[in-house]
This record gives structure tokens, C-alpha cells and sequence, in this order.
């Protein structure tokens, strides 16, 4: 079964501390983004990437930045974690011959920042 | 950056009835696609949609492409309690290099 892993499911940090969130697929997809969704906001985009070492800005890439230096592997990085960062983040990719139509997505990171 | 309109935002219907909810921009889009998201879950697509004026079906679900590539329409049909989630339009302009913009999501409850 084909998917999207996201290593964690729950975090909880503090304000200032530097946050890693992992996200591997098994599909061999080139395309690979970073979601957070917030309640009455939906989905926004914060960092994409459409082939390894490369990386391009969302819409709201500010405290943020992401590392894709395997095919498989795409990371989030909050440099210094602050409470307006609490969100549930998801992870999606797809295959370039789709497009960034059909997005995988992994289950889901919720972070808190206290 | 810009954002879909989408309604409504949240739904409450009775097992049995049909539900439409729909999504509108002020640009047009090439590519309408829809989205369910289980509680607990990453969004799943349902229905992808390529072409202005495009009807499509996937069980008892119905998604359309306006014609003025500005709006796309969501219904379900005799909906039952696990048609329960969050429903989110997504659509993508037609210039190279963009990623998916979606709509903030239209949340289904559904009692028997």
C-alpha cells in the first residue's frame, strides 16, 4: 500500500525550540509539499518542491524553511517554534506527470507550541 | 495569497438527504479537484475535473466545471454517516510551476 509517512503524529514544544517535521513517500513521486491547515482556514501552502534540492515558497513561508535532499524525503523546519505555529501540518506528494494535481497526503502532524 | 470561496462551511443534514456545496474565484482555474478529509486523516481526492463544463461522477457523488472556470459544485447524494468529514475544493491556475490552492473546507455531519 502505497503512502505518505509522516514520523510524527503529536508534538508538543516550546516556544523558541527548533522543530523538525519528517515526511518520507514510498511512490517515487518528484513532487512534494508542505501543508498546514487550521480550522476555518482550510489548507494553506507553506513550502513545495518539485525535485530534490529544490524548493520553492507557498503562501505563507515566513518562519519556515525545508530540506528535500533525498527524492523520498521532505522536511519541515521551524528554525525557532512560536505559539502562532500551533497547527496540525500535512505532508502531500505527487507524481510529476500529474502534476500537483492528485496529492497523496500522510496522515497528519499535529504541533503544539506552548 | 488567494484563496477559494467555498459554502458553506459547515453542513448539518439527516441520513438520506442530498448535500451540494460549491467553490468560486475571482480567477480562472484549468484544473477543479475535490477533496475529503476522514477525522484523524490526510484529505483523499474524489473527483478531479479537466474541462470547462465537465460532469463527473464517482459513485454517489456529482462534481461539475463551470463553464466560466471560475466555480465547481460539489453534490452527494442519499448521504449516509460515513460521508461524514471535511470537503475541500482545490483547483490550480494554468501557469507552470504552481501548486494547488484549496478552499477552506465545508464540514459534513451526518445523524441517522
Amino acid at each position: 500500500d502505497v503512502k505518505v509517512t509522516q514520523s510524527s503524529r503529536y508534538l508538543v514544544k516550546r516556544t523558541g525550540e527548533k522543530v523538525f517535521l519528517e515526511c518520507v513517500q514510498d511512490m517515487d513521486h518528484e513532487n512534494m509539499f508542505w501543508y498546514r491547515q487550521d480550522p476555518g482556514l482550510g489548507l494553506r501552502l507553506i513550502y513545495f518542491s518539485y525535485d530534490v534540492k529544490m524548493k520553492e515558497k507557498g503562501d505563507i513561508p515566513e518562519g519556515y524553511s525545508v530540506s528535500r535532499e533525498k527524492k523520498e524525503r521532505f522536511s519541515l523546519i521551524l528554525e525557532s517554534a512560536s505559539t502562532n505555529q500551533t497547527s496540525m501540518y500535512l505532508c502531500a506528494s505527487s507524481h510529476r506527470a500529474s502534476g500537483a494535481n492528485v496529492l497523496t497526503f500522510g496522515a497528519g502532524s499535529r504541533l503544539t507550541v506552548l | 495569497g488567494q484563496q477559494l470561496n467555498q459554502s458553506p462551511q459547515s453542513m448539518f443534514i439527516q441520513e438520506g438527504e442530498d448535500v451540494s456545496m460549491n467553490c468560486t474565484s475571482s480567477s480562472i482555474f484549468n484544473t477543479w479537484l475535490w477533496y475529503k478529509q476522514d477525522p484523524g486523516e490526510g484529505p483523499v481526492l474524489l473527483i478531479a475535473l479537466y474541462k470547462a463544463g465537465e460532469l463527473t461522477s464517482n459513485g454517489r457523488l456529482t462534481a461539475q466545471f463551470g463553464i466560466t472556470r471560475k466555480d465547481s459544485f460539489l453534490n452527494i447524494s442519499a448521504s449516509i454517516p460515513s460521508d461524514v468529514g471535511i470537503y475541500f475544493c482545490a483547483g490550480r491556475r494554468n501557469q507552470a510551476g504552481t501548486a494547488l490552492i484549496f478552499g477552506k473546507g465545508t464540514t459534513l455531519s451526518v445523524s441517522s
